[in-house]
C-alpha cells in the first residue's frame, strides 16, 4: 500500500522569504501523480500544484514550485516570496495512475504541515 | 462555473441519530469522492462513486455508513446511529473522469459534531 509522509508538523517563514515543505512517499508503482493541497482556516481544500511522475520537469505555478526526486521518492514544495495569505495547512497527496477501476482515483494524504507566515 | 457544493456546512447530531451529508459536484463532473478528516489528521478516502454506481468503497466503515450518487441530484453520504467517533470534517471532491487528466476539486466540507 502507498503511504505519504510529511515529517514537518509545523514550519514558519518570514514574509517575503522562501520556505520548503518536505514530503516523501512510498510506492511500488511507476506511474502516479503527486499533489500539494492548501487548507486555510476556512478548511477549504485548494489545489496548489500537481506533478505527473512520468514528467522529469518540475511543476511550477507562480510562486509555488516542486522538487520532484522520483528515485528518492521525494516531493518537496517551495514557496517563494511568502505572503501572509500563504499561512495554512499544506497536504501532500499521492494518486495512482493505474487503469480504470479499482482504487486508482483515490488520493492518499500525508498528515500535513502547518505553515505560519510572520509579518 | 460554481465549484463543488456541500451542505450543510455544519451539522450537529446526538448519538443514535442519522446524519445526511450532501455533495453537488462541479458542472460536467460525473465522479465523486468522499473523504473524512479527523482532528489533526490528513484526509482519508472513504468512497468513490459515479452516477448510480459505487466504484470503490474500500475506505468506508462496514457498518452504519452508506453512500449514493443517483442519476439526478446530489451525492449523499449517510451515517446511521452516529457515535461520538464520527465527529469529523467530511469532504467531497469531484472530477471530470478518472483518466490521466483527472484532478479532484474539493468542496468546503461538512463539519459533523456528535453530542
Amino acid at each position: 500500500a502507498q503511504t505519504v509522509t510529511q515529517s514537518q508538523p509545523e514550519m514558519s517563514v518570514q514574509e517575503a522569504e522562501t520556505v520548503t515543505l518536505s514530503c516523501t512517499y512510498d510506492t511500488s508503482e511507476s506511474d502516479y501523480y503527486l499533489f500539494w493541497y492548501k487548507q486555510p482556516p476556512s478548511r477549504q481544500m485548494i489545489l496548489v500544484i500537481r506533478q505527473e511522475a512520468y514528467k522529469q520537469q518540475n511543476a511550477t505555478e507562480n510562486r509555488f514550485s516542486v522538487n520532484f526526486q522520483k528515485a528518492a521518492k521525494s516531493f518537496s514544495l517551495k514557496i517563494s516570496d511568502s505572503q501572509l495569505g500563504d499561512a495554512a495547512m499544506y497536504f501532500c497527496a499521492y494518486r495512482s495512475a493505474m487503469g480504470y477501476g479499482g482504487s486508482q482515483g483515490n488520493l492518499i494524504f500525508g498528515k500535513g504541515t502547518k505553515l505560519s507566515v510572520k509579518p | 462555473n460554481a465549484g463543488v457544493m456541500q451542505n450543510p456546512r455544519h451539522l450537529v447530531r446526538r448519538r443514535g441519530q442519522e446524519a445526511r451529508l450532501r455533495c453537488s459536484p462541479m458542472k460536467g463532473h460525473s465522479h465523486v469522492y468522499w473523504y473524512r478528516q479527523l482532528p489533526e489528521e490528513g484526509l482519508k478516502f472513504m468512497v468513490y462513486l459515479q452516477k448510480e454506481n459505487i466504484i470503490d468503497e474500500s475506505g468506508m466503515p462496514k457498518e452504519r455508513f452508506s453512500a449514493e450518487f443517483p442519476k439526478e441530484g446530489p451525492s449523499i453520504l449517510r451515517i446511521q446511529q452516529v457515535v461520538r467517533g464520527d465527529s469529523a470534517a467530511y469532504f467531497c471532491a469531484s472530477s471530470v473522469n478518472s483518466g490521466r487528466a483527472d484532478t479532484q476539486y474539493f468542496g468546503p466540507g461538512t463539519r459533523l459534531t456528535v453530542l
